[in-house]
């Protein structure tokens, strides 16, 4: 059965740092691609990062240069170090498995159950 | 930057047919994915490809896509179903975008 599960979120400065975990079973995070989405509270869905199998990274323009993204293969984990926090950065982080169709379709089938960060003095 | 667009809300009768629509430039040349999301959960891949169904997605769910717009179609709506429907697509140059969101309530 595939199962993420999201850690690390809280409560967090203005100008701090965090790192979100994924632990993920049931598949391997090395031979997916692996993605960051968050949901501002009362609002839609964003995507945030990508980690593709290969190693290649992409990032939102809103967190690029503050947030990287990155896995442990030998324990199955894609992580999410954010930096520079900002208050607009407050939301409910989503780790998702992305699947890829041909060259043109992208979407995610499974989610994790989300992980609350609020960032506020 | 791609945008989809999406009707805040919908409202529909039990029993009855519920579309929601997804606007974007020449969406139907990209494929359209839908997500469903109950409050407090994390979302739900209910359509993919345009129109597949996902393993375990009740077949009252369909999907379409074509020119600009894509559409999720519940037939016979559940109270069940009400929950926030996101439409997502890819853009080369955007990345993966989601729709601003449809809440769905079944009065």
């Amino acid at each position: 059965e595939v199962q993420l599960v999201e850690s690390g979120g809280g409560l967090i400065q203005p100008g701090g740092s965090l790192r979100l975990s994924c632990a993920a079973s049931g598949f391997s995070v090395s031979n997916n691609y692996m993605s960051w989405v968050r949901q501002a509270p009362g609002k839609g869905l964003k995507w945030v990062s990508v980690i593709y199998s290969g190693g290649s990274t992409y990032y939102a323009d809103s967190v690029k240069g503050r947030f990287t993204i990155s896995r442990d293969n030998s324990k199955n984990t894609l992580y999410l170090q954010m930096n520079s926090l900002r208050a607009e950065d407050t939301a409910v982080y989503y780790c998702a498995r992305e699947v890829t169709v041909g060259r043109t379709g992208y979407y995610f089938d499974y989610w994790g159950q989300g992980i609350l960060v609020t960032v506020s003095s | 930057s791609y945008e989809l667009t999406q009707p805040p809300s919908v409202s529909v009768s039990p029993g009855q047919t519920a579309s929601i629509t997804c606007s974007g430039d020449e969406l139907g040349d990209k494929y359209a994915f839908w997500y469903q999301q109950k409050p407090g959960q994390s979302p739900v891949l209910v359509i993919y490809q345009d129109k597949k169904r996902p393993a375990g997605i009740p077949e009252r769910f369909s999907g379409s896509n074509s020119g600009n717009t894509a559409t999720l179609t519940i037939g016979g709506t559940q109270a069940m179903d009400e929950a926030d429907y996101y439409c997502q697509a890819w853009d080369s140059s955007t990345g993966v975008v989601f729709g601003g969101g449809t809440k769905l309530t079944v009065l």
